[in-house]
């Protein structure tokens, strides 16, 4: 079963930051907090991860809580290309076993 | 980087005749690969894990032969669905983990899926 818990669906407006959430109050020390999404007919895309830091890339950056049992994902300025169901995963390293398995997402929707 | 390539993108087949879908990882390793398949309106559901050189470890309740999956080199998995039914129309999605390799993300990079109707 999935280990996060994630709203269904949200709203967001054109130009304005999404923040999307994510709990996940049974992560293990060593499991990484991962977030992809994917649109409509595609395969999932990923965005960013992170273990206990704060992160940020190009596409967005993502807050991790100090006992890491929740976090956020933030797309700074949201277009409407970034409409899309927003995947948060919690896993271990490969080596270590860690498998990706999916929840229901976030459908996030961005509105003009 | 970390390109993944899945083929066909769809498929359409009779019921009863099995499809191959094949996924490259195109400009990395990948000692493991993952498939997925997916329902609509549905999440991504792992079927199996696949190493190279190695027998595939099934997700419980995925049928084994049924879904035959075959690793043979570090760039290329396949996934063939034998005797196909309406039922096992889906949208497969494979995906590849590119490892320690410098420059990637530790994550795994998904294929742009495969669309199969079984008629």
């Amino acid at each position: 079963d999935a280990k996060t818990t994630q709203p269904p669906s949200m709203d967001c407006a054109e130009g304005r930051a999404a923040n999307l959430p994510c709990n996940h109050s049974t992560i293990s020390g060593n499991e990484y907090v991962y977030w992809y999404r994917q649109i409509h007919s595609q395969g999932p895309q990923y965005i960013i991860h992170g273990l206990k830091n704060n992160e940020t890339n190009e596409m967005a950056s993502l807050i991790i809580t100090e006992d890491r049992k929740s976090s956020t994902l933030i797309l700074p300025h949201a277009t409407l290309r970034d409409t899309a169901v927003y995947y948060c995963i919690v896993r271990a390293l490969l080596n270590q076993g860690g498998k990706l398995i999916f929840g229901q997402g976030t459908e996030l929707s961005v509105k003009p | 980087g970390a390109v993944v390539s899945q083929h066909p993108s769809w498929v359409i087949c009779k019921s009863g005749t099995s499809v191959k879908i094949e996924c490259r990882s195109l400009d990395f390793q990948a000692t493991t690969m993952f498939w997925y398949r997916q329902f609509p309106k549905q999440s991504l559901m792992l079927m199996a894990t696949s190493n190279e050189g190695s027998k595939a470890t099934y997700e419980q309740g995925v049928e084994k032969d049924k879904f035959l999956i075959n690793h043979a080199s570090l760039t290329l998995s396949t996934l063939t669905v034998t005797s196909a039914h309406p039922e096992d129309s889906s949208f497969y999605i494979c995906s590849a983990a590119a490892g320690a390799t410098p420059g990637h993300n530790y994550g795994y990079t998904f294929g742009s899926g495969t669309r199969l109707t079984v008629v």
